[in-house]
């Protein structure tokens, strides 16, 4: 049974540019949510999709946006980066919303130069 | 607004002490759930253990065992016997059901032989 799958594994941007990131949730699972973790920090909520639709979201700017397949998998845009912008980004899945009961994959890491 | 607290920033023990981790939490919900995940250097999410509201009972897993007090919204972490393997960030974290996953700024746990 495959885990929560993340891509890529690690990313290098220059400030100004555009990235997307890749999850695919663990099987079941329909709902993916996304978490920026700054170094040092916790993870800090970004935003959940399901039924393919932003259904909540955490206090981050407009410039960060997603995405939901119909196959569940979703993607991370963040436009303008920021040098502020670099952190490990973690992908979790979970069924029908329910975040007290989440799998995290192993996060990709954004160093933006 | 929920909140978690993890005063403890970087605490340092020699293998086979043990050590406590605290958290502090607060939420205005009667149902909530409790997280303590363990992120070793490689950067995954490790989850260790999920504890509802209704349930202050303490629970032990081998070499670790968990607190719940409501009374002081605590949910504190204990491993015994300590193991250079135990070395990692440690983050408590609340869920209030159906919205965001809240993180503490985690503890440093490093065990030295």
């Amino acid at each position: 049974d495959a885990g929560v799958t993340q891509s890529p594994t690690h990313l290098i941007k220059t400030r100004g540019q555009q990235v997307t990131l890749r999850c695919s949730p663990k099987s079941g699972h329909d709902t993916v949510s996304w978490y920026q973790q700054a170094l040092g920090q916790g993870p800090q909520f970004i935003f959940q999709y399901y039924e393919e639709e932003e259904r909540q979201r955490g206090n981050f700017p407009d410039r960060f946006s997603g995405h939901q397949f119909p196959n569940y998998s979703s993607e991370l845009n963040v436009n303008a980066l920021l040098l502020g912008d670099s952190a490990l980004y973690l992908c979790a899945s979970s069924f029908r919303q329910a975040l007290y009961e989440q799998y995290f994959g192993p996060g990709t890491r954004l160093t933006v130069t | 607004a929920q909140k978690v607290t993890q005063a403890q920033t970087e605490i340092s023990v020699v293998e086979k002490e043990d050590v406590t981790l605290d958290c502090v939490y607060e939420t205005r919900d009667t149902t909530y759930y409790l997280f303590w995940y363990k992120q070793p250097p490689s950067g995954e999410l490790v989850f260790l253990i999920r504890r509802n509201s209704f349930d202050e009972q303490n629970e032990i897993s081998g070499r670790y065992s968990w607190n719940f007090q409501k009374s002081t919204s605590s949910f504190n972490f204990t491993i015994t016997a300590s193991q250079v393997v135990d070395s990692a960030v440690y983050f408590c974290a609340l869920s209030e059901g159906y919205n965001d996953m809240r993180f503490g700024a985690g503890t440093r746990l490093t065990v030295k032989p």
